[in-house]
């Protein structure tokens, strides 16, 4: 089964303080994952996908295949960051999304 | 830069009436979805549209919805006979400008339908 999980609904982080935003995924093919992020009163839009292997924003993101895991990382988070992401997997002709994870930055 | 839109951004119906979503897609790209996103829950594919066609689609995309490309810019999603459990925001999406789909999306701001 396609399956993208996000085990933290809210995480909260103080600012300057290192992030984490853990991800799952289960597809028997090759995958193609992304990172979603919506901002307070703006739309869903892409963050990051693994097979750019860039930084955007300070975030990060390494496809790990052996542990089947797409987490996003920061080093130190801004207050800027707080925001709904999304973890996302490439299937066929469609994109399936997590649960998504709160991040609310702390001041 | 060029951006997604749908109207309305709000609609109230009453159960049973037939419901029409509207979206622009951004003018130059050739996939087109439909999501979904039931109030504290997770944003659900309902179905991608290709070359004048459903390229996919979920379990979720039962016979009372219709989706169709009437003029070559707008993307209609059509529910016959809305549910309440129908109500959520619904999302459109666009993407790829060429034969190949890519994992950007580009998305709507959405449209709220609430079903009494």
């Amino acid at each position: 089964a396609q399956r993208v999980t996000q085990p933290e609904k809210l995480l909260s982080v103080f600012k300057g303080a290192p992030v984490e935003l853990k991800c799952n995924y289960s597809y028997s093919g090759s995958p193609e994952l992304f990172w979603y992020v919506q901002y307070s009163r703006q739309r869903l839009q892409l963050l990051l996908r693994h097979i750019s292997r860039e930084s955007i924003k300070g975030f990060t993101a390494d496809l790990n295949k052996g542990e089947t895991s797409f987490h996003l990382k920061k080093p130190f988070a801004q207050e800027e960051d707080s925001a709904m992401y999304y973890c996302a997997l490439r299937t066929d002709d469609k994109i399936i999304f997590g649960k998504g994870t709160r991040l609310h930055i702390l001041p | 830069e060029p951006e997604v839109t749908q109207t309305p951004s709000h609609q109230v119906t009453q159960m049973g009436q037939e419901v029409i979503l509207r979206c622009v897609p951004i003018s130059n790209h050739l996939y087109f979805y439909w999501y979904r996103q039931i109030l504290g829950q997770k944003v659900e594919f309902l179905v991608s549209f290709y070359n004048n066609e459903i390229s996919e689609k979920s379990e979720i995309f039962d016979d009372q919805f219709s989706v169709e490309r009437p003029d070559g810019s707008n993307f209609t999603l059509k529910i016959r006979s809305t549910k309440l459990e129908d109500s959520a925001m619904y999302f459109c999406a666009s993407s790829g400008t060429s034969g190949v789909s890519t994992g950007e999306l580009f998305f709507g701001e959405g449209s709220r339908l609430t079903v009494l």
